[in-house]
Order: C-alpha cells, then sequence, then structure tokens
C-alpha cells in the first residue's frame, strides 16, 4: 500500500511553546489529507481535512487558531499545535488519501507530550 | 445520529482459537466501510475496505463481511502476532458524489489478544 511519513515520531516540549508535526505522501500525492487525535484507549477523532491548496477544513470544538494546517503542496501537510497546553498532549495521527481514492493510509503517529 | 459500535471491547484468544469482532453502524447511506488493525503506539494499518452487503475480503488469516447493518472481522486460527487494536470505520463522503473529501469515523475499536 500506499506510505504516509510523519515526523516526528515523538515530542516533549514546554507549555507556552509551538509545536510542528508534519505529514507526507512519500509515494503518491495526496490532494487530501486528514488529522486526527487519539486519547488512550479512545477513538479516533477528526480534527481537520486539508485540501492542497486552500484552506483546511475543522470538525465542530477543534479551534483553528490552535490547530494550524498548512498543505502547501500534494505530498506534504503540517500541523502546528500553537502555545500548548499539558491538556494538548495527545498522540496525533495524519491520513491522506490514495491515490485510487478508495482507501487512507496513516501515518505513524506523533506523541505529544506538553510539559 | 450516524454512529459505529465495535463489540467486544477486548478479546482474549488462545493461539489457534479462531473468533469474530463485530462493527455494527446506524449510517444513512454507507459509502465504505473500513477496517484497520493499529498497534500500540502506531498509526493505523489499512486492512480493507468494503462497498456492498454481500461483500466479503480475505487476507491471510482476516475475513472481513459486510451486511446491511454490521460488518465482522473473521479472525481464522490466530498467532500471537495477530494482537492488536482492530479498528472499523465508515466513510461519510461529503463534497457531493464523487468527491474526493470522504471523511473517516471510527469506532472504537476492540483490542484482541492472542495468548501462545
Amino acid at each position: 500500500g500506499a506510505v504516509v511519513s510523519q515526523h516526528p515520531s515523538w515530542v516533549i516540549c514546554k507549555s507556552g511553546t509551538s509545536v510542528k508535526i508534519e505529514c507526507r505522501s512519500l509515494d503518491f500525492q495526496a490532494t487530501t489529507m486528514f488529522w486526527y487525535r487519539q486519547f488512550p484507549k479512545q477513538s479516533l477523532m477528526l480534527m481537520a481535512t486539508s485540501n492542497e491548496g486552500s484552506k483546511a477544513t475543522y470538525e465542530q470544538g477543534v479551534e483553528k487558531d490552535k490547530f494550524l494546517i498548512n498543505h502547501a503542496s500534494l505530498t506534504l501537510s503540517t500541523l502546528t499545535v500553537t502555545s500548548a497546553h499539558p491538556e494538548d498532549s495527545s498522540f496525533y495521527i495524519c491520513s491522506a488519501a490514495g491515490p485510487k481514492n478508495t482507501e487512507a493510509f496513516f501515518g505513524q503517529g506523533t506523541r505529544l507530550t506538553v510539559v | 445520529e450516524d454512529q459505529v459500535t465495535q463489540s467486544p471491547e477486548a478479546l482474549r484468544l488462545q493461539e489457534g482459537e479462531s473468533s469474530s469482532l463485530n462493527c455494527s453502524y446506524t449510517v444513512s447511506g454507507l459509502r465504505g466501510l473500513f477496517w484497520y488493525r493499529q498497534d500500540p503506539g502506531k498509526g493505523p494499518e489499512f486492512l480493507f475496505t468494503l462497498y456492498s452487503a454481500g461483500e466479503e475480503k480475505e487476507k491471510e488469516r482476516l475475513k472481513a463481511t459486510l451486511t446491511k447493518k454490521e460488518s465482522f472481522l473473521h479472525i481464522t486460527a490466530p498467532k500471537p502476532e495477530d494482537s492488536a487494536t482492530y479498528l472499523c470505520a465508515y466513510d461519510e463522503r461529503v463534497g457531493g458524489s464523487g468527491g474526493s473529501n470522504y471523511k473517516l469515523t471510527f469506532g472504537k475499536g476492540t483490542l484482541l489478544t492472542v495468548n501462545p
């Protein structure tokens, strides 16, 4: 299947700082990428849908000014958690719509810990 | 309200003991039912997509089936390496027919443990 690479796999940051997470589709072009958040023993919750060259669509309850998404190219989307707080600590996962647009491939996830 | 429910929450099997995981959904106009495997601390790994009632797909020891109200993931003669959380999700496509902006809504998953 198609490969989606997410970086970093884990990050620890101080409260009040910003953290950027990258999501790359390595062997296909992804016009649409998705960002999810997952708490322990919980389901993946969609945060936003990112379309190349346009503004991201955020799900209800997700602060767009806090979670900045940029999808500048067909192979790269970034999520920036701004002014991070301990409650933002979570597992963030990106996915990209595959070339056939019939499946979604996921990155490895990023464990964010805000101290 | 559209939703997807997985059962059981957790399942322990002995190696070789076949079983099934359930995913029931209440969605108007299902456009796809997905199964993923997720290992601890990792992103989900794609397994299957099912589109219509009666459809079946197989991969090694796994077989996924779909009815109008639920999907089953059958595991035949499981091995310890099959231990993982299995997630199902439905595709709620937005943006009109043929649109690329599909949206996956996930269940909470079934944690499968296969003991040697």
